[in-house]
C-alpha cells in the first residue's frame, strides 16, 4: 500500500487566496483525520470523519476552514480566504475506525501564506 | 481539558547510551496512549500503543510504560543509535473523546556517533 497520500506537498500563496489541500487515505480505512502542526501550538486535531461523516470538528479554527469527504477515498481541507497565521504543516491521517486503532499519517502539506 | 507534557524538550546523547523520554497527562481518564516518531519534514510514525489496561509495550529496543493513575508514561530506548535521532511525541485518547488524539510538544532526540 502507498500509505496516506497528500497533495500538494508544498503550497505558497498570497493572503486572501483560496487554498485546497487533498488527502487520499489508506484503502480500507474508514476514519480520516486532519491535523495542523505549528511551532507555537504543536500538533492539533482539526476534524475527523468516520465513514465519510464528520464526527468532531471542534478543532476547526474558524469559518474560513472547511473540510469535506465526498467518498471513502478522498478528502479536502479548504481555507478561504487564507491568512498568514494559517501557515503551518497540515497532516492527514487515516485508520480503521476505533479509538484503539493506530493512526497512519501522511507526509504533510507545508502551507505558507504570504 | 487534557494537557500532555513531555520532558525534556531536547536531548543529546552519545551512541550506545540507554535513555528515557517522559510524558505526563493531566486527565487520567484515558483510553490509550501512543508514542510516535517524527523525522524532519515527514509525517508521524506510530511506535507503540498502550491500552489503558496495560502497563507496558515493547518493540525491539523500545519499551513504553504507562502509569494511568499517576498520569505518566515513559519511552525507554536501549542502546541508542544515530538512526534514532528524531522527534518523539506522545499522544493520548480520552475515554470520552472518541478517536481524538491530544499530543505533547515532543522531545527532540539527537544521538551522536
Amino acid at each position: 500500500d502507498a500509505g496516506v497520500i497528500q497533495s500538494p506537498r508544498h503550497e505558497v500563496t498570497e493572503m486572501g487566496q483560496e487554498v485546497t489541500l487533498r488527502c487520499k487515505p489508506i484503502s480500507g480505512h474508514n476514519s480520516l483525520f486532519w491535523y495542523r502542526q505549528t511551532m507555537m501550538r504543536g500538533l492539533e486535531l482539526l476534524i475527523y470523519f468516520n465513514n465519510n461523516v464528520p464526527i468532531d470538528d471542534s478543532g476547526m479554527p474558524e469559518d474560513r476552514f472547511s473540510a469535506k469527504m465526498p467518498n471513502a477515498s478522498f478528502s479536502t481541507l479548504k481555507i478561504q480566504p487564507s491568512e498568514p497565521r494559517d501557515s503551518a504543516v497540515y497532516f492527514c491521517a487515516s485508520s480503521i475506525q476505533g479509538a484503539h486503532r493506530t493512526q497512519y499519517f501522511g507526509p504533510g502539506t507545508r502551507l505558507t501564506v504570504l | 481539558k487534557q494537557e500532555v507534557t513531555q520532558i525534556p524538550a531536547a536531548l543529546s546523547v552519545p551512541e550506545g547510551e540507554n535513555l528515557v523520554l517522559n510524558c505526563s497527562f493531566t486527565d487520567s481518564a484515558i483510553y490509550n496512549l501512543q508514542w510516535f516518531r517524527q523525522d524532519p519534514g515527514k509525517g508521524l510514525t506510530s511506535l507503540l500503543l498502550i491500552q489503558s489496561s496495560q502497563r507496558e509495550q515493547t518493540s525491539g529496543r523500545l519499551n513504553a510504560s504507562l502509569d494511568k493513575s499517576s498520569g505518566r508514561s515513559t519511552l525507554y530506548i536501549a542502546a541508542s543509535q544515530p538512526g534514532d535521532s528524531a522527534t518523539y511525541l506522545c499522544a493520548v485518547t480520552g475515554e470520552t473523546s472518541g478517536s481524538r488524539l491530544t499530543f505533547g510538544e515532543g522531545t527532540q532526540l539527537t544521538v551522536n556517533p
